[in-house]
């Protein structure tokens, strides 16, 4: 059973165009949600991370809106770039405990 | 402060072997937790330590085990090498109180069972 659903699994955006990457959730005890950012040959990296008592959270470029509701939360990235080029992870965890659940990754080219 | 580090970065072994692969967390990290990465299941979690104790411990058959040192280094093993077992395993380090600890990954050891 598949706990987080991530889509689209491939992504193609021109440079400055917005990357949307979607996730859905089942478990309500799900209360912390971090995307993961992960270039080849590296471990996944921390991009920017919610919990559900706010509907939004921006980094720089990088934006979580989160649907409490209906279980959803997505990843917006703006003005993408090139370097941006990456597979991004969203991901789920209980609370009091930091074991996250994954989607299945979504793999994000930025063409120049 | 020096990253994860995970030995070795690639290793090859034959179905029936077994494999011990070694993570060293960042310096003051308690926690130790791996993943297994594929392509067909992605990132799964396979158990946590913390005071060289088994804290968490997800769905994974009892081939795979795992210790933490006094040090926080932690090592995880795979008895019975299967075919299915190649993958990318990931070692993330956090301080250890739970909840929402930024979890900072290493670059992982790639297996290879042939």
């Amino acid at each position: 059973q598949q706990q987080v659903k991530q889509s689209p699994q491939s992504l193609i955006v021109q440079k400055g165009g917005i990357s949307i990457i979607n996730c859905a959730y089942e478990n309500t005890a799900f209360d912390y949600f971090p995307w993961y950012q992960q270039f080849p040959g590296k471990g996944p990296a921390l991009l920017i991370a919610i919990r559900p008592d706010v509907s939004e959270k921006k980094e720089g470029r990088f934006t979580i809106s989160f649907n409490k509701s209906a279980k959803q939360f997505s990843l917006h990235i703006m003005d993408s770039q090139p370097g941006d080029s990456a597979t991004y992870f969203c991901a789920a965890s209980p609370g009091g405990s930091y074991i996250p659940t994954f989607g299945r990754g979504t793999s994000l080219i930025v063409h120049p | 402060k020096a990253g994860v580090t995970q030995t070795p970065r690639y290793l090859i072994k034959t179905r029936g072997q077994q494999v011990t692969l070694s993570c060293s967390p960042i310096s003051g990290h308690r926690s130790v937790s791996w993943y297994q990465q594929t392509p067909g299941q992605g990132l799964q979690f396979l158990f946590e330590y913390f005071s060289e104790t088994q804290r968490n411990k997800g769905n994974f058959p009892g081939r795979f085990s795992g210790r933490q040192f006094s040090n926080s280094r932690s090592e995880m093993n795979v008895s019975t090498l299967e075919l299915g077992d190649s993958a990318l395993y990931l070692c993330a380090s956090s301080l250890g109180g739970g909840g929402e600890e930024t979890q900072y990954f290493g670059p992982g050891t790639r297996l290879l069972v042939l």
